[in-house]
């Protein structure tokens, strides 16, 4: 059964890096973009970008260029989502989601990444 | 870049039906998917396309779209649906990007 299994909570320093990942299982990894979403506290879903797991080249949303990277290991079948110089306002749950067919079918569990001096 | 607009907020009575709304310009050239997402939870794929129900979705869920509007319908309202319910398409940037509705709570009474 097709499983993402996503890397457990932080606590950052405002100014620090965290790197959040998300291990793909039951499915050819590289045949699926991967998605990454972010939910603030209380707040909606929003859409951060994509990577095609083929070719490796990134997408980013408006407003997550520059300080936000998606990577993967196609060896180990995992997606990366790395941001850098955290600001209080980064704090949030990170979700990597399967796009397959025009849809976002497979969820991460989430990531609750917290930034606080 | 699209924009989707939900209500914030919908009730029902419990075992009646209710049906959410999605508005947004890219949705007269793409479906709508419709993620359901409960607190603590990530969210689950409850319908996509014209009207698909991933394996496990109860058929009281279905899906339907008119020119720029997406509706979700659940038909007999239980109590386990009360949940934040998400919108998503392309948007009609061309490109292969994502956007979401800003979600609708719906409330079981």
């Amino acid at each position: 059964q097709v499983q993402l299994v996503q890397s457990g909570s932080e606590l950052k320093k405002p100014g620090a890096s965290v790197k959040v990942s998300c291990k793909a299982s039951g499915y050819t990894f590289t045949s699926y973009a991967m998605n990454w979403v972010r939910q603030a506290p209380g707040q909606g879903l929003e859409w951060m970008g994509w990577i095609n797991t083929n070719t490796g080249n990134p997408t980013y949303a408006q407003g997550f260029t520059g300080r936000f990277v998606f990577s993967l290991d196609t060896s180990v079948s995992t997606a990366y989502l790395q941001i850098s110089s955290l600001k209080a306002e980064d704090t949030a749950v990170y979700y990597c989601a399967r796009e397959a067919n025009w849809m976002l079918d497979y969820w991460g569990q989430g990531t609750l990444v917290t930034v606080s001096s | 870049s699209s924009e989707l607009t939900q209500d914030p907020a919908v009730s029902v009575a419990l075992g009646q039906t209710v049906r959410i709304t999605c508005q947004g310009d890219s949705l007269r050239s793409y479906y709508a998917s419709w993620y359901q997402q409960k607190p603590g939870q990530a969210p689950v794929l409850v319908i996509y396309g014209k009207n698909n129900r991933p394996s496990g979705i109860p058929d009281r869920f279905s899906g339907s779209s008119s020119g720029n509007t997406a509706s979700l319908t659940i038909t007999g309202a239980q109590a386990e649906d009360e949940a934040d319910y998400y919108c998503n398409s392309r948007d009609s940037s061309g490109n292969h990007n994502w956007v979401f509705g800003g979600g609708t709570k719906l409330t079981v009474l």
